[in-house]
């Protein structure tokens, strides 16, 4: 079992939809979480990160941790067919912050 | 400012021979890594340096060399190409500080596409 599991989908929702994104990961020690977004043939940016449990929100994107379940998601409202891309989590604990656990990536389409 | 900076954008190898994937980044981050990207095995870590003169193996770092001379430079060596060697390669960054929150933050060049042969 790898450490964060990610659904790759594909996902596709028609412009306008809410989006959920979401990954699961198996490490307790797990403090920071990210999103990256990673456009075709482009590397990898970070859009969301958290740190510990909670809800962070930057305009349409809202990332929410809950250690509890050990669930990460994103969620993306009003979209618009630019947020078409895959989109990353990953995960890192206290101790090591710089070892970074990928999931394997979502791709999502937002159709006009 | 430029970022992290990647060269060649595409390479065609053939098996056995060796080349080299050259990365530069102008923020003055110490961390700097390399990774692989295949369908399927999403990112996986090959090499990493916290700082000049001081490297590190990734989870799949057989078949590729580093080395970091200088803060901005971390190139990445092919020894020998093999046809499982075929991916998408990025380089990425972070600033110093490890354990400081927002140091694991990285910043991805735009990668190099190799295809051997």
């Amino acid at each position: 079992q790898k450490e964060v599991e990610q659904d790759p989908g594909p996902l596709s929702v028609p412009e306008g939809a809410i989006v959920s994104l979401n990954c699961t990961y198996s490490n307790s020690a797990f403090q920071y979480f990210m999103w990256y977004r990673q456009y075709s043939r482009k590397g990898p940016e970070l859009l969301m990160y958290t740190y510990s449990s909670g809800n962070k929100e930057d305009g349409r994107f809202t990332a929410q941790v809950d250690k509890s379940s050990k669930y990460i998601s994103l969620f993306i409202r009003d979209s618009q067919p630019s947020d078409s891309a895959t989109y990353l989590c990953a995960a890192s604990n206290a101790g090591n912050n710089r070892k970074l656990i990928w999931g394997l990536g979502t791709s999502l389409a937002v159709n006009p | 400012n430029a970022g992290v900076t990647q060269t060649p954008k595409f390479q065609v190898l053939k098996t056995g021979q060796s080349m080299t994937l050259q990365c530069a980044q102008d923020m003055n981050h110490e961390y700097m890594s390399w990774y692989r990207q295949d369908p399927g095995m999403g990112l996986r870590l090959i090499h990493y340096s916290v700082g000049a003169g001081i490297t590190d193996q990734g989870e799949v770092p057989n078949g590729y060399n580093v080395s970091r001379s200088t803060t901005e430079d971390f190139p990445l060596r092919l020894l020998s190409a093999a046809p499982s060697q075929t991916s998408v390669y990025f380089c990425a960054s972070s600033y110093s500080g490890a354990g400081v929150p927002g140091a694991n933050v990285l910043t991805f060049g735009a990668g190099s596409r190799l295809t051997v042969l």
